[in-house]
């Protein structure tokens, strides 16, 4: 069926590190990838998105990189810091439809370390 | 936070009750959903709803349902025939406008504990 896929589930950094997440779609009619961050009990919040035509973007230490032929997207974080700790979710809206429907992976729990 | 909010933030309730979860928005978003999340599975989409009176099924919606008879309003109902109901219930709203997909504001969460 329709899916996300993320990868690698858990990323343990040391602080100034780089962190590197990869998401992988299965349907190339998509064409908006947001990606959210949620700390521990609090709710999700969008970081970073990206739509199907441009390959790259970046804010600040985030950048989100889309390969539309091989169909995955990767965020990166340079100079990670504790704060960074969190569970990073990719999304796709599978099929580009405009219903606003997202599919989600499964998450990535980061860990920078002090 | 505003915005957004759900209520209440933890349920409990025995097997066999059926219980109702809240969700407001005062963003003017047409589009609301509900989404559970599992430890280890992400977030899955139960049910959304682009405008008033209109709502679709998401990829698990059994053992759910949910109206739409404000803007600002999308309650669900997790009903006795929900198998597994014991999650953390989220609600986002966003933008609709045909033909473009938006980013989406989540609310707080629910825990509902059913034992």
């Amino acid at each position: 069926g329709e899916n996300v896929e993320q990868h690698p589930s858990t990323l343990s950094v040391q602080e100034g590190d780089s962190a590197v997440i990869k998401c992988t779609y299965s349907d190339s009619a998509s064409n908006y990838f947001p990606w959210y961050k949620q700390e521990l009990g609090k709710r999700p919040q969008l970081i970073i998105d990206i739509r199907s035509n441009v390959g790259e973007k970046k804010d600040q230490r985030i950048a989100v990189t889309l390969n539309k032929t091989a169909k995955h997207f990767s965020l990166h974080i340079t100079e990670t810091q504790p704060e960074d700790s969190a569970v990073y979710f990719c999304a796709a809206n599978l099929g580009g439809t405009s219903y606003g429907k997202l599919t989600f992976g499964q998450g990535t729990i980061l860990t920078v370390h002090p | 936070d505003g915005g957004i909010t759900q209520s209440p933030k933890y349920l409990f309730r025995k097997e066999g009750q059926n219980v109702t979860l809240s969700c407001e928005q005062n963003l003017n978003h047409d589009a609301m959903y509900w989404y559970r999340q599992d430890p280890g599975q992400g977030l899955r989409l139960i049910y959304y709803s682009q405008i008033v009176n209109d709502f679709q099924k998401g990829d698990i919606a059994e053992g759910y349902s949910v109206s739409r008879e404000k803007k600002e309003s999308f309650p669900l109902t997790v009903t006795s025939a929900q198998k597994n109901p014991t999650a953390f219930y989220l609600c986002a709203s966003s933008i609709h406008i045909a033909g473009l997909t938006y980013e989406q504001y989540f609310g707080p969460g629910t825990r509902l504990t059913v034992t």
